[in-house]
């Protein structure tokens, strides 16, 4: 299976200040015949499900504010919050798409 | 809008079944990937269960041999049958919607609100 581990597990940040989560995989998600990474983004505010914020590692889902950017590619992943606002205060977790069974990171708790 | 709404959760004793159900709208369960994922208490995610539109299924090793994926046409319903629970099942269940692309499922865009399954004695 693969692994993939988040950093840091928690993290506080002030309000307008960037956040950056950092995901890694045991393998490599790049698909070379098709040249995409096989990694979301999802966000978890308390007592709802996830919400999908990113697909392909970079690809921000209809309705997401531009402030939330993916970046990386093969083993090593980041999601940044450009300027925290109140409301993205939440736990973020990567999952892997590139092979079964799907897998995700253990999440970081992003905090004000 | 496309809503998935859960049912079926409960508290059930060690070695005991439940069904658990996700009665879809504004989309096609048949024609559609759909997922389970669940989280147990104070924890992470965890997938549990894919069903292609095709048909075919797959299970987290955790789960194989003891839970069924399942989808009824006619009330556009996705269901897991569970079996044999372990206190370590104990989760809130969650039913998804997959985006595919190329045949593999690509992220799951639409959510139930999840279901309490509680596995004690």
């Amino acid at each position: 299976d693969i692994v993939m581990t988040q950093s840091p597990d928690s993290l506080a940040v002030s309000l307008g200040e960037r956040a950056t989560i950092n995901c890694k995989s045991s393998q490599s998600l790049f698909y070379t015949s098709d040249k995409k990474n096989y990694l979301v983004w999802y966000q978890q505010k308390p007592g709802q499900p996830p919400k999908l914020l990113i697909s392909w590692a970079s690809i921000r889902e209809s309705g997401v504010p531009d402030r939330f950017i993916g970046s990386g590619s093969g083993t090593d992943f980041t999601l940044t919050i450009t300027s925290l606002q109140a409301e993205d205060v939440a736990v973020y977790y990567c999952e892997q798409y590139f092979s079964l069974p799907y897998t995700f990171g253990q999440g970081t708790n992003l905090e004000i | 809008e496309i809503q998935l709404m859960q049912s079926g959760g409960a508290l059930v004793q060690p070695g005991g079944s439940l069904r658990l159900s996700c009665a879809a709208s504004g989309l096609i369960v048949s024609s559609s990937y759909m997922t389970w994922v669940r989280q147990a208490p104070g924890k992470g995610l965890e997938w549990v269960s894919l069903l292609y539109s095709e048909g075919n299924t797959k299970y987290a090793d955790s789960v194989k041999g003891r839970f069924i994926i399942s989808r009824d046409t006619s009330s556009n319903t996705l269901y897991l049958e569970m079996s044999s629970l372990r206190a370590e099942d104990t989760a809130v269940y969650y039913c998804a919607r997959e985006s595919v692309y190329g045949g593999w499922a690509a992220g799951a865009t639409d959510w139930g609100q999840g279901t309490v399954v509680t596995v004690s004695s």
